[in-house]
Parts: structure tokens; sequence; C-alpha cells
């Protein structure tokens, strides 16, 4: 089957790190996306890993362990407009025509 | 560039109504996709597209059809609407299959009464 767990809800501070994880579970991988979606807009694209290790892009970096399943999106430098939520995806077939998306994780930063 | 455009942006319907959702993209991409967003919920896939002519099932195809007779539209289809289709749908595209980095349209909100 097709699972992908994320937290509900996170809180962290201004100019503090945070560390949102996924795990996912599907019938095939190719490829963990994270998207980030303020409310009451549309997600947008901010980061893909295939292989393992970590992909680092400014202030957001990705890591990606695939025999465990287990990705997390790491923000370092919180800033208020970091507060949206964080969708984890996978393309679980052979290519990535279908992405799996995870419920989600509401991250609020306060001052 | 536009990127991906949706239209009605909200709309309100009556059980058993039907109505078409509209979806172009700028981008000349192949790759376009319909999803649904319940509050609290990720996304599920309706229906794709990997290109003019060729429309697939996603996880909650029923009470919906696609077409697709160009590469920019990819408009969605209800037909006798019912109270479970009240959510928010997004059309996304993409360029290639590979690194699939999906641009979202603003979404419609849709509600069924």
């Amino acid at each position: 089957g097709q699972n992908i767990d994320q937290p509900t809800e996170m809180t962290a501070t201004e100019g503090a790190i945070v560390q949102i994880n996924c795990t996912y579970q599907t019938s095939g991988f190719n490829g963990l996306f994270w998207y980030q979606q303020h409310a009451g807009e549309a997600p947008t694209f901010l980061s893909y890993n295939v292989l393992d290790g970590l992909e680092e892009k400014g202030r957001f970096s990705s890591f990606l362990s695939r025999s465990k399943g287990y990705s997390y999106l790491l923000l370092k430098e919180l800033q208020m407009k970091d507060s949206a939520s964080y969708l984890c995806a996978v393309g679980g077939s052979y290519n990535t025509d279908k992405l799996i998306f995870g419920t989600g994780t509401r991250l609020q930063v306060f001052p | 560039n536009a990127g991906v455009t949706q239209t009605p942006k909200f709309r309100i319907l009556k059980i058993g109504q039907s109505m078409t959702l509209q979806c172009t993209q700028d981008m000349n991409h192949n790759y376009m996709y319909w999803y649904r967003q319940d509050p609290g919920m990720g996304l599920k896939l309706i229906y794709y597209s990997v290109g003019a002519g060729i429309t697939d099932k996603g996880e909650v195809p029923n009470g919906y059809n696609v077409s697709r007779s160009t590469t920019e539209d990819f408009p969605l289809r209800l037909e006798l609407a019912a109270p479970s289709q009240t959510s928010v749908y997004f059309c996304a595209s993409s360029l290639d299959r590979v690194t699939n980095e999906q641009f979202f349209g603003p979404g419609t909100r849709l509600t069924v009464l």
C-alpha cells in the first residue's frame, strides 16, 4: 500500500531551526518532494531528493534515506513568513507521473 | 508568463448540478494534473494527463471526467454534484516526469449544497 506520515502540527520561534520529518511506505519510489503551502494558497515546490543524502537550498535543506523510508525538511533562521503547511510527497510508481501526498505539517512560527 | 490559471475562483453548486472547472497553462508543459484538497488534508489526485489526447485516473476519479484536446487546457467536469465534492480543486502542470516539479494554479473553492 501507499502511506506517508508527517506530524500534524509544529511550532517554533523566529530565528530557530526546525526539522519536519516524513516517513513513507510506497509500492515504488522515484523521488521525494517537499512543497510549501501558505493558508488559502496553492502549494509551491521546495525540493526534490532521489538519492540518499542532504540537499541544501538557502535556508532550507532536505534529507533522504531510502533504506529507512525517511526524509526530513530542515528550516534554518526561521522567519514569520515560514508559517505554512509543508507537504511531503513521494513518486511511488516506476516514474513520477503520479505523486502521493502526505497530509502536511502545519508550522507556526512565533516571534 | 501567467503560469497555471484556473477559473472560477469560487463556486456554489446545488446537488445534482454540473459544472466544468477550467485550467490553462502557458508553459508548454506536457504533464497536467487535477487534485482536490479537503480541509486539513493532503492533496488527492483525481486525474492526470501526460499529453494532448492522453488522460488517466488518479486516486479519486469517481464523479469526475477530464479531457485534454490541447497542450494548454485541461478542464475537469463534475457531473451530478454531491456534497462530498465540496473541496478546493487545484490544477498543476510539470515539464518532465523525472523531477516532476509541479506548478500549481490558485485553486477553485467549490461548495455543493
